[in-house]
């Protein structure tokens, strides 16, 4: 059982946009950043969004994260097929002491 | 270009001692926390603990702490996740990844795997 919650699995065309779900509490997304990871197969996690909002460099502006209270969402417009992949938020748990993450989405791009 | 180069896949039976290496390059290795990520095939990431390379000091998961141990050498620029009674449950693929929140660079992984 994850600490953060995210739904299993999201699905659209390509083209189109979708939304990723984060939800957590005041002890750690409430209170501190919020950061998206994609997981491509048999690859290592790379880092999308950090600190809610922001992209890093080489990110493209396709890809775009939000904070509200102890929720967070993070957005992909123009899907293309190369955008299937699990997708992580993660955040600092000021409780627990410990990074935290939901348990992934997975994204199928039909 | 900062990255984090891990060693490569293990098998162990249970009861083994294994440590597992993470060098890094591209940047001033003591200026970042080195964590480690552990992920089950087909589960989900689970933070395991940090380093902070400039002094050794650690900090763990409360569900993981005396099952492991993190160490760094920062005179090779190498951060190293350790155990000394490996158990099944062991097996998964383990990531080393630079800084805290966010991890903004990641190794490649290393499987271990912990079989009798």
């Amino acid at each position: 059982q994850s600490v953060l919650t995210q739904p299993p699995s999201v699905s659209a065309a390509p083209g189109q946009k979708v939304t990723i779900s984060c939800s957590g509490s005041s002890s750690n997304i409430g209170n501190n950043f919020v950061s998206w990871y994609q997981q491509l197969p048999g690859t290592a996690p790379k880092l999308l969004i950090h600190a809610n909002d922001k992209r890093p460099s080489g990110i493209p502006d396709r890809f775009s994260g939000s904070k509200s209270g102890t929720s967070a969402t993070l957005g992909i417009d123009g899907l293309q097929t190369g955008d299937e992949a699990d997708y992580y938020c993660g955040t600092w748990d000021s409780s627990l002491n410990a990074a935290v993450f939901g348990g992934g989405t997975k994204l199928t791009v039909l | 270009e900062v990255q984090l180069v891990q060693s490569g896949a293990e098998v162990k039976k249970p009861g083994e001692s294994l440590r597992i290496s993470c060098m890094a390059s591209g940047y001033r290795f003591t200026s970042y926390w080195i964590n480690w990520v552990r992920q089950v095939p087909g589960k989900g990431l689970e933070w395991m603990g940090k380093i902070d390379p400039s002094d050794s000091s650690t900090s763990y998961s409360p569900s993981l702490q005396g099952h492991v141990t993190i160490s760094a050498d920062k005179s090779i620029s190498s951060a190293y996740l350790q155990w000394s009674n490996m158990q099944a449950s062991d097996t998964a693929v383990y990531f080393c990844a630079r800084r805290g929140n966010p991890l903004d660079y990641w190794g490649q992984g290393t499987l271990v795997t912990v079989s009798s």
